[in-house]
């Protein structure tokens, strides 16, 4: 079965550039979570999209945008990126369930 | 404030039973999730609980009292390839209507040879 992709799978930036995430759910899945796990922590939820439209917000910082596109596909876009940034980045998708599939996830490096 | 609580280790020997308790204090409840996440991977669904009781799948259980706020994950027949963390997640509708996962901190569990 067909499951969340995300690429790139590791990402290596520095200090003050950007990166974009990028998250490919399901098919026939309409829902898109981003999460940030750092190491040893749990996944910190940042923020969903339904049918395209922001559903929810968490503790996204400013610095980070997202969006959902026609194709479901979703796209974390983080600037000004900070040493803290480092960490997993996971998408998950949701259909008509409550459930939420995790893609395998961005490991980001900030140096 | 949305409050879940997990140990953050446990250690079980391989073929034994093992309990891994959550406690949540939550608005809004909607239901309870159980994941298992290996080191640097994705988490992964284990089971799903929205109406007390106990729901089984093969060596894992999952059971919840929505009362008490609280539900526990077993797992039977433990292998060393169940090594990892187990999140709870709990489910929760906002005040403007969306659903919002909420994750516990994991608990981390070892199994010995």
């Amino acid at each position: 079965a067909a499951g969340v992709i995300q690429s790139p799978r590791h990402l290596i930036k520095e200090k003050r550039e950007t990166a974009t995430l990028k998250c490919y759910p399901i098919p026939r899945h309409d829902t898109v979570y981003w999460y940030q796990q750092g190491p040893g922590q749990d996944p910190q939820f940042l923020i969903s999209f339904y049918e395209k439209m922001q559903s929810d917000k968490g503790s996204i910082p400013d610095r980070f945008s997202a969006q959902q596109f026609s194709d479901y596909h979703s796209e974390l876009n983080m600037s000004s990126l900070e040493l803290g940034d480092s960490a997993l980045y996971f998408c998950a998708s949701g259909g008509d369930t409550d459930t939420q599939y995790f893609g395998p996830g961005t490991r980001l490096t900030v140096l | 404030g949305q409050n879940i609580d997990q140990p953050t280790e446990m250690t079980a020997t391989e073929g034994a039973i093992v309990q891994i308790n959550c406690t949540y204090q939550t608005s809004g409840f909607n239901g309870l999730f159980w994941y298992q996440q290996h080191a640097g991977e994705a988490p992964t669904f284990l089971s799903y609980n929205v109406l007390d009781g106990l729901e089984e799948k093969g060596r894992f259980s999952s059971f919840l009292s929505r009362s008490k706020g609280y539900s526990y994950l077993l797992l039977k027949e433990l292998q060393m390839k169940d090594s990892a963390s187990y999140l709870c997640a709990v489910i929760v509708i906002t005040t403007s209507g969306t659903y919002k996962y909420i994750f516990g901190t994991g608990t981390r569990l070892k199994v010995l040879a």
